[in-house]
């Protein structure tokens, strides 16, 4: 059972344009929603994450919407760069499982010049 | 300072066979976990130790897979048996606590023949 669908699995942008990426999620205990950034041979890193009690939150380029009615958020990147050029992945945590993350399956973005 | 350390970082081995992984987890980090990473997906959360116990164990998918952390510090995964679709990155993160924020390690490329 897939909790959290991300889309889409690719996208490219062009430099200085916005990415914009989107999860949706079924479990309505989910408290916490972190968007991880990973490159090719690495870990995961955090990127930003937002609680259901608020509907956006920005830091930077890097800003997440939250549709708590529609259980759908997403992470928007603007101004786009070559070095934003990564996998994303949405998580959800349940509130009271400690840190156990659910993640998406994942958007490969590719900004290009 | 050093971040969560995995090693190694690729291990080939012959499906029967029994493997360890190692993760180092940052210093006074007393969350450490163990995801799996198959190609194309997202991690997948397999057990969550605070201090020497394990907290949450239900993404173990069967009885091959073991993880201690008898310290408190450094923790290993242990799979017996390996078959080929154990094939995956082992991802190892820890947090201060139950810090939301998790730092992962550069993972284990684990490839069963």
């Amino acid at each position: 059972q897939q909790q959290v669908k991300q889309s889409p699995q690719s996208l490219i942008v062009q430099k200085g344009g916005i990415s914009i990426i989107n999860c949706a999620y079924e479990n309505t205990a989910f408290d916490y929603f972190p968007w991880y950034q990973q490159f090719p041979g690495k870990g995961p890193a955090l990127l930003i994450a937002i609680r259901p009690d608020v509907s956006e939150k920005k830091e930077g380029r890097f800003t997440i919407s939250f549709n708590k009615s529609a259980k759908q958020f997403s992470l928007h990147i603007m101004d786009s760069q070559p070095g934003d050029s990564a996998t994303y992945f949405c998580a959800a945590r349940r509130k009271g499982g400690g840190n156990k993350l659910t993640f998406g399956t994942g958007t490969q973005l590719k900004v290009e010049l | 300072g050093a971040g969560v350390s995995q090693t190694p970082s690729n291990k080939v081995t012959e499906k029967g066979k029994y493997v360890e992984l190692r993760c180092d987890p940052i210093s006074g980090h007393t969350a450490l976990y163990w995801y799996r990473q198959s190609l194309g997906q997202g991690p997948e959360f397999l057990i969550y130790f605070q201090g020497t116990g394990a907290a949450d164990d239900s993404g173990l998918p069967n009885d091959r897979f073991f993880a201690v952390r008898p310290e408190g510090s450094v923790s290993t995964l242990k799979i017996q048996r390996t078959e080929r679709g154990d094939s995956a990155v082992y991802l190892c993160a820890s947090s201060f606590r139950d810090g939301e924020k998790l730092f992962f390690g550069s993972g284990t490329q684990l490839s069963v023949l």
